[in-house]
Parts: C-alpha cells; sequence; structure tokens
C-alpha cells in the first residue's frame, strides 16, 4: 500500500510569501493530522481531520495557518504570509478510524519549509 | 510547557552495547506511549508502544519498561548495531475510547552506534 506522501520536499521562501503543503494520507484513512518540528524542538501537533472536519486545531500558532482538507481525502496546509519562526519541518500522518484506543500513524517524510 | 521530557539529547553507544533512552510524563491521563524511530530524510516510523496496565513490553531486541507511579517510561536497545543510529522520539496520548488522538512528543534522541 502506499504510504503518505507529502509535497513538496524542501520550501525555501522569502519571510511575507506564501506557501501551500500538500498531504496525501494513505487511502481510506479517516484520520489525517499535521505535525512541526522546529529545529532541535519536541514535534508538535497542529491539528487533526477526521475525513474532512477538523477534530482537534488547537496546536494552530497563529490565523496565518490554513488546513483544509476537501472531501475528506488530501489536505493542505497554507501559511500566508510566512515568517521566520515558521521554519521547521511539516510532518503529516494518517491513520484508519478505529474507534477504540489509538493505533500507529504513519507519517509522510515531511517539508522542510525555511522562511528567509 | 512540555508535557513529555525526554532524554538523552544524545547517545553514543558501542556495537553491541545497550542503549537505553529515557522519558518522564505529567499528565496522568496519558494511557498509550509509543516509541518512533526516524531516519535522515524519513518520517518517524512507530518502533513499539505500550499502554500503563503492564510495565514491561518486548518486541525484539527493543523493549519498554514503564513505571507509572514514578510517571517514567524508557526505550533499552539490546545488543545495538549501526543501523539502530536514528533519531528516537517518545511520545503520550489519551485516547481512551475515542479513537486516535494527538501525541505529545519528547524532543528526540539521536542515537549513533559506533562499529
Amino acid at each position: 500500500e502506499a504510504g503518505v506522501t507529502q509535497f513538496p520536499s524542501h520550501s525555501v521562501i522569502e519571510k511575507g510569501q506564501t506557501v501551500t503543503l500538500r498531504c496525501d494520507p494513505i487511502s481510506g484513512h479517516d484520520n489525517l493530522y499535521w505535525y512541526r518540528r522546529v529545529m532541535g524542538k519536541e514535534i508538535k501537533f497542529l491539528l487533526h481531520f477526521v475525513k474532512e472536519s477538523k477534530q482537534d486545531e488547537s496546536g494552530m500558532p497563529n490565523n496565518r495557518f490554513l488546513a483544509e482538507r476537501t472531501g475528506g481525502t488530501y489536505s493542505t496546509l497554507k501559511v500566508q504570509p510566512a515568517e521566520l519562526e515558521d521554519s521547521g519541518v511539516y510532518f503529516c500522518a494518517s491513520s484508519p478510524w478505529t474507534g477504540n484506543a489509538n493505533y500507529g500513524y504513519t507519517f509522510g517524510s515531511g517539508t522542510r519549509l525555511t522562511v528567509v | 510547557q512540555q508535557q513529555v521530557k525526554q532524554s538523552p539529547q544524545s547517545l553514543i553507544v558501542q556495537k553491541g552495547g545497550i542503549s537505553i533512552i529515557n522519558c518522564a510524563y505529567e499528565n496522568t491521563a496519558f494511557d498509550y506511549f509509543p516509541w518512533y524511530q526516524q531516519f535522515p530524510g524519513k518520517g518517524p516510523a512507530l518502533l513499539i508502544a505500550i499502554r500503563p496496565d503492564v510495565s514491561e513490553k518486548k518486541e525484539g531486541r527493543f523493549t519498554i519498561s514503564f513505571n507509572k507511579s514514578a510517571k517514567q517510561f524508557s526505550l533499552h536497545i539490546m545488543d545495538s548495531q549501526p543501523g539502530d543510529s536514528a533519531t528516537y522520539f517518545c511520545a503520550a496520548s489519551n485516547g481512551g475510547l475515542q479513537g486516535a488522538q494527538k501525541l505529545v512528543f519528547g524532543q528526540g534522541t539521536r542515537l549513533t552506534i559506533n562499529p
């Protein structure tokens, strides 16, 4: 089965520009998550979709970040306008809906975003 | 406020030795404790996980030890091999019966196994 696909793998943009990251989860996985790791820090939760609905967006840093999951398939994370502190690796992960406790996520390889 | 604290930040072990990484958590509602392994250029991959109703779980050379009263858990890698060189993350969540929940990660440990 295909894994979680993220693109681009790298993005370098200037402060104030807009960037859109995309995530294609494993087919049939209802849960989709976005996480971010800033250099040397822990991986931090951003938000969680169940199908096309936002289940938890408590980790979104501010309103410059907008996540969508149209049709419950792929998801996009847009940063507009980008700031220097947005630099980091953005991971997407997916998992099946089990209705019962936790199962391991499958992570994508991440998008390394550098804002200069 | 960091809810899961991981140590050490980096670790060098000789081939064949035992690698030990420790994590401590604060939220007593956590009920799922996975460890993830990440190689350069790849995303984290689930290695092994434990629930608080057991004190130890072993899968091959990898063992999780869990101390509920101390709110600590650790990863032991026996007979460490150069191929184990990677970054390891501990994590925790409280999924309960509501399905998949967000993970709270530790800061990561960069493990190097010298041949």
